[in-house]
């Protein structure tokens, strides 16, 4: 059972666009949620993350939409550049330090 | 600098070859993860650790085994590499608030 669900697999936006990556989780006690971004060739890092005391968090053009009624949280990338063409993860965890990472969305931002 | 530091950076191993990847973090943080990394699944967890001595069993744990030998070293043990093992091999450490702080990986052919 997949405990953290992406979509969608892809994604290509023109550049200045808005990008919206979505996730939904099962585990009603995972309690903090990140997004992690990887270019080709390097590994995954840390982008923005919420805890779900909040419904959103920003961090200049990136931000967090969270829903914990429905389970579902959102990356919303806006004025999208050609260089965040790149794999974004989200991922989940419980209170462990262990993070369930979704299967990834692929983002290419055309110019 | 804080880090994560994996080596080997790239393995070729043959059907039934022994291998052994190795972690070392100098963030002083409790927590190392080892994930692999398939295209189409994302980063699935396959071992991980509190702290020296400890070992948790991950969502992926057949056919690996992994030791933490000090708060720095963690080890990723596959006795009898198989194909199905080729793959990228990510470590991680993290603090107790989950923010991950990657290595470089591991490219690991098993021929």
């Amino acid at each position: 059972q997949q405990q953290v669900r992406q979509s969608p697999q892809s994604l290509t936006v023109w550049e200045g666009e808005t990008a919206i990556l979505n996730c939904s989780y099962e585990d009603s006690t995972f309690d903090y949620f990140p997004w992690y971004h990887q270019f080709p060739g390097e590994s995954p890092a840390l982008l923005i993350a919420i805890r779900p005391v909040s419904n959103k968090k920003e961090d200049g053009r990136f931000t967090i939409f969270f829903n914990k009624r429905e389970k579902k949280f959102s990356l919303h990338i806006a004025d999208s550049q050609p260089g965040d063409s790149a794999t974004y993860f989200c991922a989940a965890s419980a209170n462990t330090g262990k993070l369930t990472f979704g299967d990834g969305t692929v983002l290419t931002v055309k110019p | 600098e804080a880090a994560v530091t994996q080596s080997p950076r790239n393995k070729v191993t043959v059907t039934g070859g022994n291998v052994t990847l190795s972690c070392r973090q100098t963030n002083s943080h409790n927590y190392m993860y080892w994930y692999r990394q398939d295209t189409g699944h994302g980063l699935r967890l396959i071992h991980y650790s509190y702290g020296a001595g400890n070992l948790q069993i991950g969502d992926v744990p057949d056919g690996y085994k992994a030791t933490r030998t000090t708060q720095e070293d963690f080890f990723l043990l596959l006795e009898l590499a198989s194909p199905s093992q080729t793959s990228l091999y990510f470590c991680a450490s993290s603090d107790d608030n989950s923010d991950y702080t990657f290595g470089s990986g591991t490219r690991l052919l098993v021929i």
